[in-house]
């Protein structure tokens, strides 16, 4: 069974402090992985796909990278704005293009 | 613009009323597919559609229905809500290439909050 695991749950930042998010995944045969944010009380905004290990993208001030068992969403010097739940999905070769979610990262950044 | 809509954006209703979310696209999406966001068990599929009269369960389809009789709009009907279906719902599109080896992206529309009394 597809499963996607993320970690932590929540993550409080000051302004300007880096961390990292962590999206551990297993599925059969990885057509993509597929990084969201969501606001409270909106659907989930697309940020990334990532299609194979070693596959890295950028969107300001975030980064994703890929590798067979996990994905990471560096976030460097991160502003108030950046604050959100960055959920995570994986979809199989198989399944009709279905997303399996994790549950989120909850981050806050305060100024 | 490009856009993903869902009606109502929220909703309280009664065990046993019937009622549907409509979900539409304008981006001429082939995929659209619906999803549940429940805490602790983030969003979970409940019907896909790969195009017009062309719809198949998720994970979650138990006391849901759907019809896909046009392009743009794919509807989700609860026929006797329960309490344990109240959540926040999701509605979503994407191309579709059969054959295609990346993926393509989908598009969620603004939820639904659902609550059944």
């Amino acid at each position: 069974e597809d499963q996607v695991t993320q970690s932590p749950e929540a993550l409080r930042l000051q302004e300007g402090e880096s961390s990292s998010l962590n999206c551990s995944y297993t599925v059969s045969g990885l057509r993509g992985l597929f990084w969201y944010r969501q606001d409270p009380g909106k659907g989930p905004e697309f940020l990334f796909t990532l299609y194979s290990a070693g596959e890295e993208k950028e969107k300001e001030r975030l980064k994703a990278t890929l590798t067979k068992k996990e994905s990471f969403l560096h976030i460097t010097a991160p502003k108030p704005e950046d604050s959100a739940t960055y959920l995570c999905a994986v979809q199989a070769n198989t399944g009709f293009q279905k997303l399996v979610f994790g549950t989120g990262t909850r981050l806050l950044v305060s100024p | 613009e490009a856009q993903v809509t869902q009606n109502p954006r929220y909703l309280i209703t009664v065990t046993g009323k019937k009622l549907t979310v409509t979900c539409s696209q304008n981006m001429n999406h082939e995929y659209m597919s619906w999803y549940r966001q429940d805490p602790g068990l983030g969003l979970r599929q409940i019907y896909y559609s790969m195009n017009v009269e062309v719809t198949d369960k998720g994970d979650v389809p138990e006391g849901y229905k759907v019809s896909r009789k046009e392009k743009r709009n794919f509807p989700l009907i609860l026929e006797s809500p329960s309490p344990n279906q109240t959540s926040l719902y999701f509605c979503a599109s994407s191309l579709y290439t059969p054959g295609r080896y990346n993926t393509d992206t989908q598009y969620f529309g603004p939820g639904t909050r659902l609550t059944v009394l």
